[in-house]
């Protein structure tokens, strides 16, 4: 069975200060996706980021970056210089690849809030 | 343009009512989805469908019938409503392709609570 496991609740620092968002996930595939999802505090949920389990590479996207280590399965969120706007919460998903099973497990999610 | 509706935004309504949540996508996508999300912010798949055929039903209480009449929409209803069924509701669809590579485009969600 796969899990998504996000160890931190809450996070809360100063604007402009970096910020690291820790996914560790479990799963038998090989084959696999990851997502990144940011929920703000008007409820709709935001897409982020999507990766493969063959793809290790780093991605960065403005001051958001990802970071995927398979041997710690780990895929973290680092958003540098943060801003206001950037309070919100924060899901990782996992999809396997196996037709019929598409569905995303969650983790539950990191609240993170920027102080002005 | 709106991508995911759903219909209502908000939803609240006395236990034991019987009471449905509507969903359309207009992004031609073939594979749609229900989620539920607690209150503790916690987000959970409860059924998915490929071209209006049932694919996922993860042991969601028989209370919960999901129809799809067409593959743009997937409709949620509720029987006997009861307390713990207080949630936001998300519906969600996903394009064909490598089976759990695409990302799935959320609607805005409805909160529905039981009094």
């Amino acid at each position: 069975a796969q899990k998504v496991t996000q160890a931190q609740t809450e996070i809360s620092v100063v604007e402009k200060e970096d910020v690291t968002l820790d996914c560790v996930y479990e799963t038998r595939d090989t084959t696999y996706y990851l997502f990144w999802y940011k929920q703000p505090p008007s409820g709709e949920l935001v897409f982020l980021i999507r990766r493969n389990s063959f793809d290790e590479q780093n991605e960065i996207s403005g001051r958001y970056s990802w970071n995927f280590q398979k041997s710690t399965s780990s895929f973290n969120f680092t958003i540098t210089a943060s801003q206001v706007v950037d309070s919100a919460v924060y899901f990782c998903a996992l999809s396997e690849a196996r037709f019929g099973n598409e569905k995303l497990t969650f983790g539950t999610g990191t609240r993170l809030t920027i102080i002005p | 343009d709106t991508a995911v509706s759903q219909t209502p935004k908000y939803l609240v309504t006395q236990m034991g009512n019987d009471k449905s949540i509507k969903c359309e996508q207009n992004l031609g996508h073939d594979t749609m989805y229900w989620y539920k999300q607690d209150s503790k912010k916690f987000l959970k798949i409860m059924f998915s469908y490929n071209n209006k055929e049932l694919i996922i039903n993860e042991t969601v209480p028989n209370r919960f019938s999901p129809k799809s009449p067409d593959k743009a929409h997937l409709n949620l209803h509720i029987n006997s409503l009861e307390l713990g069924d207080s949630a936001v509701y998300f519906c969600a669809s996903s394009p064909p392709g490598l089976a759990g590579d695409d990302e799935q485009f959320f609607g805005p969600g409805t909160r529905l609570t039981v009094l």
